[in-house]
Parts: C-alpha cells; sequence; structure tokens
C-alpha cells in the first residue's frame, strides 16, 4: 500500500494563476479530507468528502474547490491564487468519517507558495 | 469555541532524557484525544488514542494520560532519541466528528 500520495510536493505560483493539487489514496477509504497546516496554527479543514460524489465544506474553504469522482482521487483546485494561500496543504484519509475512533492518515503535504 | 492549546511551543532536550507535553482542551462535548507526530516535511501519524474512559495509555516510549475533568492531556517522551525529534500535536475530537487541532509542540532532541 502506497497509503495517500499527493503531488506535486512543492509549488510556487503567482498571484491570479491557477492549479491543482493531486491527492489519491488506495486504501479504499470513504472519507476523505484537506487541510491547510501554517506556522504556529493548527491544521485547518478546508474541503472533505464522506464518498464518491459527494463533498463538503469545512472551515476555510474560500478560493477552493473539490471533487470526488472516484473514491481513490481528491483533487483541490486553487481557482485562483493569492498570496494568503501560501501554506503547506496536506490531504487525509480514514476509513469512515463517522468512526469515531477512526484513525486518519496524512499524505506528505504540498508545500505552496504564492506571489 | 472549541480550543486546543498545546505547551510549550517548543523544547530543546538532551538524547536519553524525559519530557512531558502538555495538551489543554475545551471542545465539547468530547469524544477522543488524539497525539500525532510529525517529521520534518511529513504528514502527522498517529502515536495513540484517549477514549473518555481511559487515563494512560502507552505506545512503546511514548505514554499519553488523559484528565477528561480538567479537559487536560500529556504526553511524555522517556528516554528520547535523535528520531523524537518532531513536531507533536495533539487533536480533539468532539461528539459529531469535528476534529479541533492544537497548534503543536516542537521538539528538538539534542546528542
Amino acid at each position: 500500500n502506497a497509503g495517500v500520495t499527493q503531488t506535486p510536493k512543492f509549488q510556487v505560483l503567482k498571484t491570479g494563476q491557477s492549479m491543482t493539487l493531486q491527492c489519491a489514496q488506495d486504501m479504499n477509504h470513504e472519507y476523505m479530507s484537506w487541510y491547510r497546516q501554517d506556522p504556529g496554527m493548527g491544521l485547518r479543514l478546508i474541503h472533505y468528502s464522506v464518498g464518491a460524489g459527494i463533498t463538503d465544506q469545512g472551515e476555510v474553504p474560500n478560493g477552493y474547490n473539490v471533487s470526488r469522482s472516484t473514491t481513490e482521487d481528491f483533487p483541490l483546485r486553487l481557482l485562483s491564487a493569492a498570496p494568503s494561500q501560501t501554506s503547506v496543504y496536506f490531504c487525509a484519509s480514514s476509513r469512515t468519517g463517522g468512526g469515531f475512533t477512526d484513525t486518519q492518515y496524512f499524505g506528505p503535504g504540498t508545500r505552496l507558495t504564492v506571489l | 469555541k472549541n480550543q486546543v492549546e498545546q505547551s510549550p511551543q517548543s523544547l530543546i532536550i538532551l538524547e536519553g532524557k524525559n519530557c512531558t507535553l502538555q495538551c489543554n482542551y475545551t471542545v465539547s462535548p468530547f469524544s477522543n484525544l488524539r497525539w500525532y507526530k510529525q517529521d520534518t516535511g511529513r504528514g502527522p501519524v498517529s502515536l495513540t488514542i484517549m477514549t473518555f474512559s481511559e487515563n494512560t495509555k502507552s505506545n512503546g516510549r511514548y505514554t499519553a494520560t488523559l484528565d477528561a475533568d480538567t479537559k487536560q492531556s500529556s504526553l511524555h517522551i522517556t528516554a528520547s532519541q535523535l528520531s523524537d525529534s518532531a513536531s507533536y500535536i495533539c487533536v480533539v475530537r468532539a461528539a459529531g466528528n469535528k476534529l479541533t487541532f492544537g497548534g503543536g509542540t516542537r521538539v528538538l532532541v539534542k546528542p
């Protein structure tokens, strides 16, 4: 099992550009989510999905879109990058979103810089 | 508002020594608390999970405690090793599955 994979590992964008951060998992997990991690702050939930075809907003969804066409993939799209979106982005998955002891497995992260 | 506060923000310890990290939370209603270890440049990895009825749980040299009455948890690292250098994140799950993440404690173990 590769677990949760993310690409790219690093990315530099100019303000206004768009891009897609890729996330895939091979554990047949129903629940997937995207977080951003900023210095000194806890991980913040951007969007999540409880299964293919179902997505919902998290704590900080503005400026980001997601879709979930398959169980395995959960891409995160930045529509028009802004310097405030400079951050490290983590994708995570768990067996279900409802099992209260479900373990979340995190990807290695994508470090994004917006100039 | 649900909050998770961790202390200290960072600490430096000598290899072989012990240390204790603190986590205070105001999450309610409480479901469980999990400690993650995050190596530099990597995603967080779960160390241990504590439910309401558990006071202590160990995972090798890591021992977590939970006092649900005072809403405090600690993570004790025994006989630290260089590989323990990492950030440690406390995450509290509320009933209803909402997660609140602490800001983490960065630990540096020096030889």
